[in-house]
């Protein structure tokens, strides 16, 4: 069972709100990763971090923004949130070894975001 | 772009059948991992092959490495309707040193 959180599970919410995802982990990873995923679909990278104080945008454009405060918490916000950004919303992390080296990531269950 | 293309898109098998599914990437890698998802739910990670393997093995699971074509596939033997899933890869090109990305997966179905 991978120690990696996010909540909410399911959020609806009306246009022009703003929110965030939270992204909790308890195994010290230093890399924590944000997928957008459709119903289906492949994943796609929005935002990524190396260790605290650290971000970095992905391979698609977003409207979102990550915080890397702690080592544990990596929260995405949206300030306005539009019907564009329904999608489900992955959340990972893993241990970087060195030398390019990856291990394996661990994902949460997902936030399903929906925007009326 | 994505990194990683998978085909088939879909694949439906019957129960004891095995299940083939091939991925190909782009640029040079320092490992490639599979990954598999249950509807709706986050993934699970299935196996990491390093770039100088060829292939390595884990229960009925058979991944192999081709670096100079760029590709891998990932061998389900005997497979199971629990194993109705969509598979995914994942690369972390050559120094990019976290950026893991996926392909665009494949959805297994198998029936009784």
């Amino acid at each position: 069972e991978a120690d990696i959180y996010q909540t909410p599970r399911y959020l609806v919410i009306g246009t022009g709100k703003k929110i965030t995802l939270e992204c909790s982990q308890t195994m010290g990873h230093d890399k924590m990763y944000w997928y957008q995923q459709d119903p289906g679909m492949e994943l796609h990278l929005i935002h990524y971090s190396y260790g605290v104080n650290s971000t970095e945008k992905g391979d698609l454009s977003s409207e979102s923004t990550v915080s890397r405060i702690r080592t544990e918490h990596f929260p995405l916000t949206l300030e306005s949130a539009r019907p564009s950004h329904t999608s489900q919303y992955l959340c990972a992390s893993s241990e970087y070894q060195g030398g390019g080296l990856n291990t394996e990531a661990f994902f949460g269950q997902g936030t399903r975001l929906t925007v009326v | 772009s994505q990194q990683g293309e998978e085909d088939p898109q879909a694949l439906s098998i019957q129960e004891g059948e095995n299940a083939t599914m091939n991925c190909s990437y782009k640029t040079s890698i320092n490992n490639l991992q599979w990954y598999r998802q249950n509807s709706g739910r986050g993934l699970v990670h299935l196996i990491l092959i390093r770039s100088n393997e060829r292939e390595k093995h884990s229960g009925r699971l058979r991944v192999t490495l081709d670096t100079s074509k760029k590709s891998s596939s990932l061998l389900i033997t005997a497979s199971r309707a629990a194993d109705t899933a969509s598979y995914f890869c994942a690369t972390v090109p050559t120094g990019t040193a976290s950026k893991l990305t996926f392909g665009t997966g494949t959805r297994l179905q198998v029936t009784l």
